[in-house]
């Protein structure tokens, strides 16, 4: 398996809440990807980094922020959590020649 | 542009039946398509995928998906279901072979039944 970690594993928070999610990896991988997942959507590409310091914004980046100051690490934060961020938010990480490789995920639930 | 429709959120076989899941996609440039796996509370992870180099492709597991060009399709055969088999499956484009900016489609949930 892919050395990537997520934590924490499950949260329960409360709408006007800050959050902050971390992706870890151990592969020395360039690309590091932040989706979320929900019924009927499939996964949704929220912010990918290609670099340390290099992001991009996916496809629902809207009340998210990210940041990677070490190649290891990934984060995504959500500034004030809102009950429609409930899901469940999967980081993956590929290489430049690789395929994507997913962490097992973080639910969260805002309350 | 690039996007996936999987035909049928939910499918049913018995164990020993022909699994048949249904992938069509849309892409402006020649796709990747990806097979991604996900067995319950887990994280996803790579049945195949077709980069080109030939339009049958076989994966893990014993499944095997055709590219068809002409169908806009990349639909998910096991000849075989077993039991363990029950997961939920998604199909994905991406613009290159390294699968760096997927597109999922809305996923299958394939159950089986003894």
């Amino acid at each position: 398996d892919a050395g990537i970690t997520q934590s924490p594993r499950h949260k329960v928070t409360e709408t006007g809440t800050p959050v902050t999610l971390r992706c870890h990896q151990t592969e020395n991988h360039r690309y590091m990807y932040w989706y979320r997942q929900d019924p009927g959507h499939g996964l949704r590409l929220i912010h990918y980094s290609y670099g340390v310091k290099d992001t991009d914004k996916g496809e629902v980046s809207d009340g998210y922020s990210v940041s990677r100051s070490k190649t290891e690490d990934f984060l995504l934060t959500l500034e004030s959590a809102t009950s429609s961020q409930t899901s469940v938010y999967f980081c993956a990480i590929s290489g430049t020649t690789d395929t994507q490789y997913f962490g097992p995920g973080t639910r969260l639930t805002v309350l | 542009a690039q996007s996936v429709t999987q035909l049928g959120s939910h499918v049913s076989v018995s164990e020993g039946a022909l699994v048949l899941l249904r992938c069509n996609y849309s892409s402006s440039v020649p796709p990747y398509l990806f097979w991604y796996v996900q067995y319950p509370n887990q994280g996803l992870q790579l049945l195949l995928k077709y980069t080109s180099a030939a339009t049958l492709v076989k994966g893990i597991n014993g499944f095997e998906a055709e590219f068809k060009k002409s169908e806009t399709s990349f639909h998910l055969t096991k000849p075989s279901a077993h039991m363990s088999d029950a997961a939920e499956y998604f199909c994905a484009v991406s613009p290159d072979n390294a699968g760096n900016m997927l597109t999922f489609g809305g996923g299958t949930r394939l159950m089986v039944k003894p």
